[in-house]
């Protein structure tokens, strides 16, 4: 069964730290690829998305994520993370052809960032 | 502009009691979801519409009921209250893409239900 697979469920960083968060799916055809963030208390809101050509994206915030199609990963990424950034993360995916008709959704990576 | 809009924000419900979840949008979109997150599991698609008058299960419909007689409203009703749909509740809607597939999410507040 196609699946989206996010490994770090909690990561705790120091600010102006670096940040990788990782995000693997299942599925050898054609994706749509999303990752949102949710600060505490509020609603899910767009980080930054992948459709097609150059598979380094960049995001709101300084966020950037690469496309890497041989490894089927969407990887999370920010030079140096703030206290601000604290959130949880989830990683999405559009499954093309496959008669979906929504997103699937990683479990989610709760980021810590300590001042 | 309100966007994408829930209530109640927070609810208590005993086993068994039925209650409904409001979802409006101002939008336009002729997508519209509804997903429950619970700690660890991420977002679950519950039921999803294309548009008015047609909605589809996904991948966590037992318990659950939706209608869509409207563009802008897409409410989620809960017959018989168990203990295991204690979960944040979140509605979504996108504008027509391709399968709705390549349009991001606008996500509503969510409710926060318990059931005891």
């Amino acid at each position: 069964a196609q699946s989206v697979s996010q490994h770090n469920h909690h990561v705790i960083l120091s600010e102006a730290a670096s940040l990788e968060l990782g995000c693997n799916y299942s599925y050898g055809g054609t994706v749509n690829l999303f990752w949102y963030v949710q600060y505490p208390g509020q609603h899910l809101q767009l980080l930054l998305k992948y459709f097609s050509g150059d598979p380094l994206v960049k995001g709101i915030k300084g966020f950037e994520a690469e496309f890497i199609k041989s490894k089927f990963s969407f990887n999370l990424r920010k030079p140096s993370v703030q206290w601000s950034d604290t959130a949880e993360y989830f990683c999405a995916v559009g499954l093309m052809d496959t008669g979906r008709r929504a997103l699937t959704f990683g479990s989610g990576t709760r980021l810590q960032v300590q001042p | 502009n309100a966007g994408v809009t829930q209530t109640p924000k927070f609810r208590i419900l005993k086993i068994g009691q039925s209650m409904t979840l409001q979802c409006a949008q101002d939008m336009n979109h002729n997508y519209m979801y509804w997903y429950r997150q619970d700690p660890g599991m991420g977002l679950k698609l519950i039921y999803y519409s294309v548009g008015a008058g047609i909605t589809d299960k996904g991948e966590v419909p037992n318990g659950y009921n939706v209608s869509r007689s409207t563009t802008e409203d897409f409410p989620l009703r809960l017959e018989l209250a168990a203990p295991s749909q204690t979960s944040v509740y979140f509605c979504a809607s996108s504008p027509l893409g391709v399968r709705g597939l390549n349009s991001p999410l606008h996500f509503g507040n969510g409710t926060r239900l318990t059931v005891t």
